[in-house]
Formats: structure tokens, C-alpha cells, sequence
């Protein structure tokens, strides 16, 4: 079974640029979840989708991030435009579980390395 | 001050020797999880806790809830276990992880 899959790996833009950032979660797992690390920071929540709808995006840091799970499948996290503290990396974690279920565990994707120059 | 709370941040250790971990925590929890990430790789989750202890291998996390307090131990350590070690607590039924800073691990051969 593919993991948690986000694409690109690795992206670099300048000041007021676009990017958009993939995540593909696991098959059959309708929680999916953004977080982003900057540098020295640790790593925090940004939102939570169940299914196509936003359950919780009280981390996404402002307006200038637009996510989206059209179909419940794949999620984006779009960046416009693009300011040098969003730099970081961006993780995306799938779930299968219910609500209040102590045993959801979380999985990982590789993240995505986003550097605003 | 943050909610969940690491030590040491960097831990240096020759191969063989016994590690531990520490997260503390502030707040109230449903879970615990211990996650690992290696150099330029992605976030594995190796620890999921609401209570005790749980073994893998050569790992070993505990946790005790009223003193806000989880460990991760790694017996004969080996140099492959050399990552960051990163704790993240859940909330009731809150699905987020809050996470600590991380614990950057080195084992020397």
C-alpha cells in the first residue's frame, strides 16, 4: 500500500511568487492534515480536512494560504503570494480514524521543502 | 512557553549505550506520540500512547499521565538510530498534534 505522498519535494521561489503544494493521503483515509516547519521552530498544526470539508484551520497562519480537497482525494495548499517567512517545510499526515478514536494514528508524508528567496 | 517540552535538544552517544528521551507536557492529553525523522527524510510515527508502556524492537516509550511525562528509550543504540526525535500530544478529541522542538540524536560507532 503507497504511503502519504506530497509533491514537489522540493521547491524555490522568490518573494511574491505562487506555489502550490500537493499532498496524495493514503487510499480510504478521509482525515487529512497540513503542517509546516520553519526554521528552529517546531513543527505546528496548520489545518484538517475530513473528507473535502475544513474541520479545523485555526493554524493556517493567513489569507495569502488557500487549501483545498476537491473530492475528498488529494489536498493543495496554494501560497500567493509567497513572503520569506513561509519558508519551511510543509508536511501533510493522513488518518483513517473516528472521531475521538484513541487508536487514529497519523502518517506522514515526506514533506515539502519551500524556500522563498 | 511551549505546551510540549523536549530534553536534551541534542544528545550525543557512542553505539551500544542506552538512550532516553524526555517530553513533558502541559495540558491535558488523549494521546502521545513519539515520531521519528532522519536526515532529509520524512516524519515516521513510532509511538502511539494514552498509557504505560509500549516496546518495538528496541524501543521502548512510557508515559505517565499525572506527572505529564512521557520517555522514549533506545537500548543498544546503533548509529542508523541517529535522527530527530520528535514528541506530539493530541487533545481529547481534537484531531491536531501539538508538537515539541525535537531531540536531535547522533550515535557514533
Amino acid at each position: 500500500e503507497a504511503g502519504v505522498t506530497q509533491f514537489p519535494s522540493h521547491s524555490v521561489i522568490e518573494k511574491g511568487q505562487t506555489v502550490t503544494l500537493r499532498c496524495d493521503p493514503i487510499s480510504g483515509h478521509d482525515n487529512l492534515y497540513w503542517y509546516r516547519r520553519v526554521m528552529g521552530k517546531e513543527i505546528k498544526f496548520l489545518l484538517h480536512f475530513v473528507k473535502e470539508s475544513k474541520q479545523d484551520e485555526s493554524g493556517m497562519p493567513n489569507n495569502r494560504f488557500l487549501a483545498e480537497r476537491t473530492g475528498g482525494t488529494y489536498s493543495t495548499l496554494k501560497v500567493q503570494p509567497a513572503e520569506l517567512e513561509d519558508s519551511g517545510v510543509y508536511f501533510c499526515a493522513s488518518s483513517q480514524g473516528w472521531r475521538g478514536s484513541p487508536t487514529d494514528t497519523q502518517y506522514f508524508g515526506p514533506g515539502t521543502r519551500l524556500t522563498v528567496l | 512557553k511551549n505546551e510540549v517540552e523536549q530534553s536534551p535538544q541534542n544528545l550525543t552517544a557512542q553505539e551500544g549505550e542506552f538512550i532516553t528521551i524526555n517530553c513533558s507536557y502541559s495540558v491535558g492529553i488523549s494521546a502521545l506520540h513519539w515520531l521519528q525523522q532522519h536526515p532529509g527524510g520524512g516524519i515516521v510515527s513510532l509511538f502511539m500512547l494514552s498509557s504505560g508502556k509500549k516496546k518495538h524492537g528496541r524501543l521502548i516509550a512510557t508515559i505517565n499521565i499525572q506527572e505529564k511525562h512521557s520517555s522514549l528509550h533506545i537500548t543498544a543504540s546503533h548509529p542508523r538510530d541517529s535522527a530527530v526525535y520528535i514528541c506530539a500530544v493530541r487533545r481529547g478529541s481534537n484531531y491536531k498534534l501539538t508538537f515539541g522542538k525535537g531531540t536531535l540524536l547522533t550515535v557514533n560507532p
